[in-house]
């Protein structure tokens, strides 16, 4: 596609509940980011895929926390049994390969868990 | 953790007015960028740089590279209503395999008063 497409929008969830949040990163972008922003903070780093693999799975808070890519273009963030302080925006961003060629960010998922 | 010091966190300024914000780190990093967000969307690159006590312009924003790779500042001249947001550095860090990955500070948000 044209740019990061990430869905859904908008999420809430009640606490407790699984949620998976998608990220359809712009053709042909090999490198993958996910990323975290908190209300009122900076982006926090989650996880970074090369392909189908994440070398980089350094920043995800928790053992709730597990993200797949497949074909080397979908990928999907799970977090299970949602807490409050999950409550964030999750921002996907994609890049053409190793190195740094600039990333596009997705708009990102709004996630309330209430 | 969060390595990225940005100040000052928020500006309540004129349509008019020049801006300055800045941003240090503990760390040495060796490109600095800066992102502006707009509310709903995800970070979208406005200047990078890359040779330490480096001065880049791009329109009304300049910005600088510290001499020491510690630091960065990004100033706005004249300042209009479409300015307003978010604005994050982030510097650069190596991951393995080649790859990078971005680190954030907290954002400065900007408003402009009417």
């Amino acid at each position: 596609g044209a740019g990061v497409s990430q869905s859904p929008s908008n999420k809430v969830t009640e606490k407790g509940k699984d949620v998976e949040l998608r990220c359809d990163p712009i053709s042909g972008h090999t490198a993958l980011y996910w990323y975290r922003q908190s209300l009122g903070q900076g982006l926090e780093f989650l996880i970074y895929f090369q392909g189908n693999s994440a070398p980089d799975k350094s920043g995800l808070p928790s053992d709730r926390f597990s993200a797949e890519r497949t074909g080397g273009s979908v990928s999907t963030l799970t977090i299970q049994r949602t807490q409050q302080e999950d409550s964030a925006v999750y921002l996907c961003a994609s890049s053409l390969g190793v190195g740094f060629y600039g990333y596009t960010f997705g708009s990102g998922t709004r996630l309330t868990v209430v | 953790g969060q390595q990225l010091n940005q100040s000052p966190q928020s500006m309540f300024i004129q349509e008019g007015e020049d801006v300055s914000m800045n941003c240090t780190s503990s760390s040495i990093f060796n490109t600095w960028l800066w992102y502006k967000q707009d509310p709903g969307e995800g970070p979208v690159l406005l200047i990078a740089l890359y040779k330490a006590g480096e001065l880049t312009s791009n329109g009304r924003l300049t910005a600088q590279f510290g001499i020491t790779r510690k630091d960065s500042f990004l100033n706005i001249s004249a300042s209009i209503p479409s300015d307003v947001g978010i604005y994050f550095c982030a510097g650069l860090q190596s991951i393995i395999q080649g790859a990078q990955k971005l680190v954030f500070g907290q954002g400065t948000r900007l408003t402009i008063n009417p």
